[in-house]
């Protein structure tokens, strides 16, 4: 069974620019949640998708939003991009058990 | 809110064993899971503990004492591949995953 897959890896962006990131869950799986992990500040609750919902967000501004689709799979984006969202963006999916929860490799983001 | 505290350090010698605490501050939770995470790499899911007592899974196992608010995640055989951080994270009915800081573990030869 194939994993989480992010796309991309890597980006680099300027301030003010906005991004997308994508995520394509392990098959199966309906829930999807994204974590944001900087040095500073370890990883960090974005929000959580399940049937094309969001079930719960975390403590982050209007900036970071997502959806997910009929296909589970599921966006983020970030719009006026600031210096400190330079992180590494994380999805997780798992079938709807939060303590298990299977991570892709991430997309790293730099904003200069 | 919640929140974990973890070493952010151990240092351990190959075929040793090794012990990573994990104490926390939640009004509710689930349950207190276990991640790797290599330099690089994705977190991996190690163990999960919704009940008290110990969980084992082959080399590591992973305790929970609801009433200490205390677990702790134990290597036993190091390896040098164990080397990478790990963190405890607290599931609730937030649906989301509440991580710690997360322990560098150093295996030596």
């Amino acid at each position: 069974k194939a994993g989480v897959t992010q796309t991309p890896r890597y980006l680099i962006k300027t301030r003010g620019q906005q991004v997308t990131l994508s995520c394509s869950p392990i098959s199966g799986h309906r829930s999807v949640s994204w974590y944001q992990q900087t040095p500073g500040q370890g990883l960090q609750f974005l929000f959580e998708y399940f049937s094309e919902t969001q079930r719960n967000k975390g403590n982050f501004p209007g900036r970071f939003s997502g959806r997910q689709f009929s296909n589970s799979r599921s966006e983020m984006n970030v719009s006026t991009l600031e210096l400190g969202d330079s992180a590494l963006y994380l999805c997780a999916s798992s079938a709807n058990r939060v303590n298990e929860q299977f991570f892709g490799p991430g997309t790293r983001l730099t904003v200069l | 809110g919640q929140s974990l505290e973890q070493p952010s350090e151990v240092t351990a010698v190959e075929g040793a064993i090794v012990q990573i605490n994990c104490t926390y501050q939640t009004s509710g939770f689930y349950g207190l899971s276990w991640y790797q995470q290599h330099d690089g790499g994705a977190p991996t899911f190690l163990s999960y503990n919704g009940l008290d007592g110990l969980e084992e899974t082959g080399r590591f196992s992973s305790f929970l004492s609801r009433s200490d608010s205390y677990g702790y995640l134990l290597l036993q055989e190091l390896q040098m591949k164990d080397s990478a951080s790990y963190f405890c994270a607290l599931s609730g009915s937030a649906r989301q995953l509440t991580f710690g800081s997360g322990t560098q573990l150093t295996v030596l030869p």
